[in-house]
């Protein structure tokens, strides 16, 4: 089976400016998540999402981040206007059901923010 | 909050030899637990999972032990090898997403 896609693999922008992240999950995944990996930590979770529902928004940083998952299967992750603390690997996983057991996470796109 | 957090930073081991990766969990609520293993530029990959009503559990090469008592986790590897090079991360769950701790990263000498 294919696995979660996601794209770019790399973005360096400016501070202010504006990014976006694509992820595909895996096909049949109902539920998709979004997680933030700062250099050194562990992956925080931003969004959750149950087709295209949000399940649980609660760590998005509203003002600046936004998510979408209109058709309930492709997402983008937006950050606008881009900060210097945004720098981070930015990770989306997908899984069948709504818990954490059967998580598959894509490759990450790498945000670089000068 | 839930707090996951690891003993060691950085762990090394010669190849051949057992490798032992702890981690410390605040949340005695949690549903679960996963060890996660993260090479350079890819996502995390699952390892292997425990629930909380278990103290063990095996699997290829691998062991997880829970201990609630102390809230404490651990994974055993045996006989580390070097594709066992990589960043490990602890997690757990509840209803509906998990939290992750830093990461121990574990380099095999060979």
């Amino acid at each position: 089976e294919a696995g979660v896609a996601q794209s770019p693999r790399y973005k360096i922008i400016e501070k202010r400016q504006s990014v976006a992240f694509w992820c595909n999950p895996i096909s049949g995944h109902a539920t998709l998540y979004w997680y933030q990996q700062i250099l050194g930590q562990g992956p925080k979770l931003l969004i959750q999402f149950q087709n295209n529902g949000v399940v649980d928004d609660s760590q998005l940083p509203k003002d600046r981040f936004s998510a979408e998952r209109l058709k309930g299967v492709d997402s983008t992750l937006k950050i606008q206007p881009a900060k210097l603390e945004d720098s981070a690997v930015y990770l989306c996983a997908s899984s069948f059901r709504a818990t954490g057991l059967s998580y598959t996470f894509g490759s990450g796109t790498r945000l670089t923010v000068v | 909050g839930e707090s996951v957090g690891l003993h060691l930073p950085t762990l090394s081991v010669q190849e051949g030899d057992n490798s032992i990766i702890n981690c410390a969990y605040s949340n005695s609520a949690s549903d679960y637990f996963i060890w996660y293993k993260q090479e350079s530029g890819k996502g995390p990959q699952f390892i292997i999972d425990i629930r909380s009503n278990m103290d063990k559990r095996q699997g290829q090469r691998v062991t997880v032990l829970l201990n609630k008592t102390v809230k404490h986790l651990s994974l055993q590897i045996a006989a580390t090898q070097p594709g066992d090079s990589a960043v490990y991360f602890c997690a757990e769950g509840g209803a509906n997403n998990l939290f992750f701790g830093t990461g121990t990263r574990l380099t095999v000498i060979p």
